[in-house]
């Protein structure tokens, strides 16, 4: 049973098209991540979020939004794609609202924008 | 600006020797450090810890080290199994920042 599940795991679309990225965590933890795996291969964080607070890489284009319908769930939506958004984008999920709490990933959701 | 960063993009080791995998860092702030070893089409997954008050963490065969004058950490691996084959991630917290990884192979 898949603890941190992410839908789809590959995604081809055009510029400018608007997509969402689903994830949903079934091990009851408060705080939720997005993380983009870019080129380089770097993991930078984009997002994270508790039921109490939304906080946000300032380097994030505010084209990207993160939703969550529940505890167990923080969807990505990404408006008017461009190139550059093409990446391996990953879903986490932690124990506590903490930096120390040790980060459960999903398999990743690989996005090319044509 | 790379808060984390792993020098290496790959090392190659024999199967039974130790393998050791660098990561430094920047900010004086970090207080807690992490390594994550990830396999092709996963996610990364934990596996050992490290808080600043520390220099070593030991977990069976993977030992961290941490040499906060330095700003330099380090996961050594002994011995290496083929199964350890991966990437590896450091990462810092608060700012949970991971540096761009170490592509580990252990040659049987």
């Amino acid at each position: 049973d898949t603890a941190v599940s992410q839908t789809p795991k590959y995604l081809v679309t055009q510029m400018g098209n608007d997509k969402s990225i689903k994830c949903e965590q079934n091990l009851g933890h408060d705080t939720m991540y997005w993380y983009k795996q870019d080129s380089k291969k770097f993991l930078k964080i984009m997002f994270s979020y508790n039921n109490k607070e939304l906080i946000i890489n300032e380097t994030v284009p505010n084209r990207f939004s993160p939703k969550s319908p529940d505890k167990a769930h923080l969807n990505l939506h990404i408006n008017s794609l461009e190139l550059g958004d093409s990446a391996v984008y990953f879903c986490a999920s932690s124990r506590a609202g903490g930096p120390t709490g040790e980060l459960f990933f999903g398999e990743g959701s690989r996005l090319t924008v044509l | 600006d790379q808060q984390v960063k792993q020098n290496s993009p790959s090392l190659s080791v024999q199967e039974g020797r130790i393998s050791i995998l660098n990561c430094d860092y920047t900010n004086s702030m970090f207080d807690y450090f992490l390594w994550y070893k990830k396999y092709p089409a996963e996610g990364p997954t934990f596996l050992i810890s490290i808080s600043s008050i520390k220099d070593k963490n030991e977990d069976g065969r993977f030992t961290v080290f941490l040499n906060k004058s330095a700003k330099h950490l380090s996961l050594h691996i002994v011995p290496s199994q083929p199964g350890d084959s991966a990437v590896y991630f450091c990462a810092a917290a608060p700012q949970l920042t991971f540096g761009s990884g170490t592509q580990l192979t252990v040659l049987p």
